[in-house]
């Protein structure tokens, strides 16, 4: 049971035009959702993230778009550049305490092609 | 630098073979979290300590087990590997669960 969902497997944007990256969830306990970006042979690096009490946040080139009733986040960066090709990892937490963790998705390559 | 500390890098060992990951997590992190990446596949949450005891527990096989010390760093510790269990190995650390997790570069695993 898959309870985090990036449909699409990977995504091509030109250098400069806006990436759109979408992810869906099923769980309505999630409350706090955040996004992961790999390169290959690395860990997965922090991004952005969102509590549920918000539908918006944004920092520099990149903003997270939380929609709840949809249960559906994306995460749009703009202008894209070439060193933003890499693999981005949705997340999800349901804050239960000590016995929370982060659900994620399978990802997402995205490509920027100069 | 994520500051989460991830030992061997890279291990490559034999069907059946016994192999010990470790895990200093960030200064200051009580919560502790295992994943895998397989080929293709996203990041299996396995599972997570919190101030030395297991607190969740995810696709983790009988094979797999994990413990965290008092000085609160982790070993990962998977037993008659299989060569389906090659794999990335991932550690990640956090102050409080739920919240944002800091992830360590991981150890290579080949099972030849």
């Amino acid at each position: 049971d898959q309870q985090v969902k990036q449909n699409s497997p990977s995504l091509s944007v030109q250098e400069g035009r806006i990436s759109i990256l979408n992810c869906d969830y099923t769980n309505s306990m999630f409350d706090y959702f955040l996004w992961y970006k790999k390169y290959p042979a690395e860990g997965p690096t922090f991004l952005i993230s969102i509590s549920s009490i918000k539908d918006k946040n944004e920092d520099g080139r990149f903003t997270v778009f939380l929609n709840k009733s949809a249960k559906h986040l994306s995460l749009h960066i703009v202008p894209s550049q070439p060193g933003d090709s890499a693999v981005y990892f949705c997340a999800a937490s349901a804050k239960s305490g000590a016995n929370s963790k982060l659900t994620f998705g399978k990802g997402i390559t995205l490509s920027v092609r100069p | 630098d994520s500051g989460v500390t991830q030992t061997p890098k890279h291990l490559i060992t034999a069907t059946g073979q016994r192999v010990t990951l470790r895990c200093s997590p960030r200064s200051g992190d009580l919560s502790v979290y295992w994943y895998q990446q397989s080929l293709d596949q996203g990041l299996q949450f396995l599972i997570q300590y919190y101030n030395g005891e297991e607190r969740a527990k995810g696709n983790i096989l009988e094979r797999f087990s994990a413990q965290q010390f008092p000085d609160l760093h982790s070993e990962l510790n998977l037993s008659s590997l299989e060569l389906g269990d090659s794999a990335l190995y991932f550690c990640a650390s956090s102050v409080v669960a739920g919240n944002t997790i800091y992830f360590g570069e991981g150890s290579w695993l080949t099972v030849v």
